[in-house]
């Protein structure tokens, strides 16, 4: 099976501008949720959709979106761009099911955000 | 915010060693999972221990968890240069949501 993939592998965007990551998850993962990796906070969890609805988020402002296709691809936008929103940008594919089944989550490579 | 920390920060290790790394959670979990990262790159995932279970192997990898101390740790055995990478543990937590919490990272550098 092929992995996770992400578009593009790497942004130059300036602050005020708005960003749209895509992700592709593993073929009959219906999970996908989305990392920040920053060197100042490290990894830190955005939000997460499963069967086109968002069913979980985490603590970061309005300007960060995501959407699921009914294909399972999902993406993430960022509006009003901020220097601190440079970043690696982390999805991950998991099969997703219900909250009690342990799933691995495997991860894309990342789309490398600078923002200037 | 991070869920765990990890120690040591940093380990450098001849090749051949075992490299031991441990991390440390805050609150009760349903799974603990370990992943490299090659610098700058996407996460490797590397293996998933349930919280029943106390010990987990894998290659050259070996996993110990204690949900009493919360802590779990990761053996690597006869290292290889090709091992060097940064380390990080992700904690699925008991209740609530599938996502996971990670912790800081142990940056390992493997001395041919």
């Amino acid at each position: 099976k092929a992995g996770v993939t992400q578009t593009p592998r790497y942004l130059i965007k300036t602050r005020g501008q708005q960003v749209t990551l895509s992700c592709s998850p593993i073929s009959g993962h219906r999970s996908v949720s989305w990392y920040q990796q920053t060197p100042g906070q490290g990894l830190q969890f955005l939000f997460e959709y499963f069967s086109e609805t968002q069913r979980n988020k985490g603590n970061f402002p309005g300007r960060f979106s995501g959407r699921q296709f009914s294909n399972s691809r999902s993406e993430m936008n960022v509006s009003t761009l901020e220097l601190g929103d440079s970043a690696l940008y982390l999805c991950a594919s998991s099969l997703g099911g219900g909250l009690a089944v342990n799933n691995e989550q495997f991860f894309g490579p990342g789309t490398r955000l600078t923002v200037l | 915010s991070q869920q765990g920390e990890e120690d040591p920060q940093a380990l450098s290790i001849q090749e051949g060693e075992n490299a031991t790394m441990n991390c440390s959670y805050k609150t009760s979990i349903n799974n603990l999972q370990w992943y490299r990262q090659n610098s700058g790159r996407g996460l490797v995932h590397l293996i998933l221990i349930r919280s029943n279970e106390r010990e987990k192997h894998s290659g050259r990898l070996r996993v110990t968890l204690d949900t009493s101390k919360k802590s779990c740790s990761l053996l690597i055995t006869a290292s290889r240069a090709a091992d060097t990478a940064s380390y990080f543990c992700a904690t699925r937590r008991e209740t609530g949501a599938n996502n996971l919490f990670f912790g800081t990272g142990t940056r390992l550098t493997v001395i041919p």
